[in-house]
């Protein structure tokens, strides 16, 4: 059975950059098909979409417009985790942040299954 | 503002039927599947309906999905205490974005 755990900071300063691993346990990062996602939510408030990568090759991951100048995710197919950077971090950005495999059927549909359980980082000097 | 809305509550009695209204447009649901995840109070989202009407393994046929046009409907027949919760809609939209709903409260009176 496929288990994500996130891990990193609880507390990161603003404008310095947040950083997260999902670590992936029951499975390959690298099986066929597999797509890695992060989606954030705020304390009281809704989902948000950060964005997507495959295991392997530049140019394979896919991220929400609204952050992309800012965020980076990245594989690490040896240790089976993938990571999130978001650079220049305010308190806006202070949130439960999941990582999830997003399963991708190209051109026919696609849905975050399983969820990590998600880590508490707070934006604060 | 979410790009995909929903009804920020939504209420009903054990046994009574409830339906969750998502509406979007014609770059996300109208030409993409729409899913739906279900939050239990303090836990991480979990798949509930994916590609408009699939129920993951493990999922009650209580729950159903549908969708037309540009919405979406979750509806919950034989409504039980453990399904309060919040309920998100999402759809891959085409300005190469998921899209989630802004989330709609579920309560069993």
């Amino acid at each position: 059975q496929l288990q994500l755990q996130e891990s990193g900071p609880g507390l990161v300063k603003p404008s310095e950059t947040l950083s997260l691993t999902c670590t992936v346990s029951g499975g390959s990062i690298s099986s066929n098909n597999d797509y890695w996602g992060w989606i954030r939510q705020p304390p009281g408030k809704g989902l948000e979409w950060i964005g997507t990568t495959y295991y392997s090759g530049s140019g394979s991951s896919h991220y929400n417009p609204s952050l992309k100048s800012r965020v980076t995710i990245s594989v690490d197919t040896t240790r089976n985790q993938f990571s999130l950077k978001l650079s220049s971090v305010t308190a806006a950005d202070t949130a439960v942040y999941y990582c999830a495999r997003h399963d991708i059927v190209p051109r026919i549909s696609d849905w975050f299954d399983p969820w990590g359980q998600g880590t508490l980082v707070t934006v604060s000097s | 503002q979410s790009v995909l809305t929903q009804p920020p509550s939504a209420s009903g009695t054990p046994g009574q039927r409830v339906t969750i209204s998502c509406s979007g447009s014609s770059s996300n649901i109208g030409s993409n599947t729409v899913n739906w995840y279900q939050q239990l109070p303090g836990t991480a989202p979990k798949l509930l309906i994916y590609t408009n009407n699939q129920r993951p393994s493990g999922v009650p046929d209580r729950f159903s999905g549908s969708k037309s046009g540009t919405s979406a409907s979750l509806a919950i027949s034989g409504l039980q205490s453990e399904d309060e919760a919040d309920y998100y809609c999402a759809a891959w939209d085409d300005s190469l974005n998921v899209v989630f709903g802004g989330g709609t409260k579920l309560t069993v009176l």
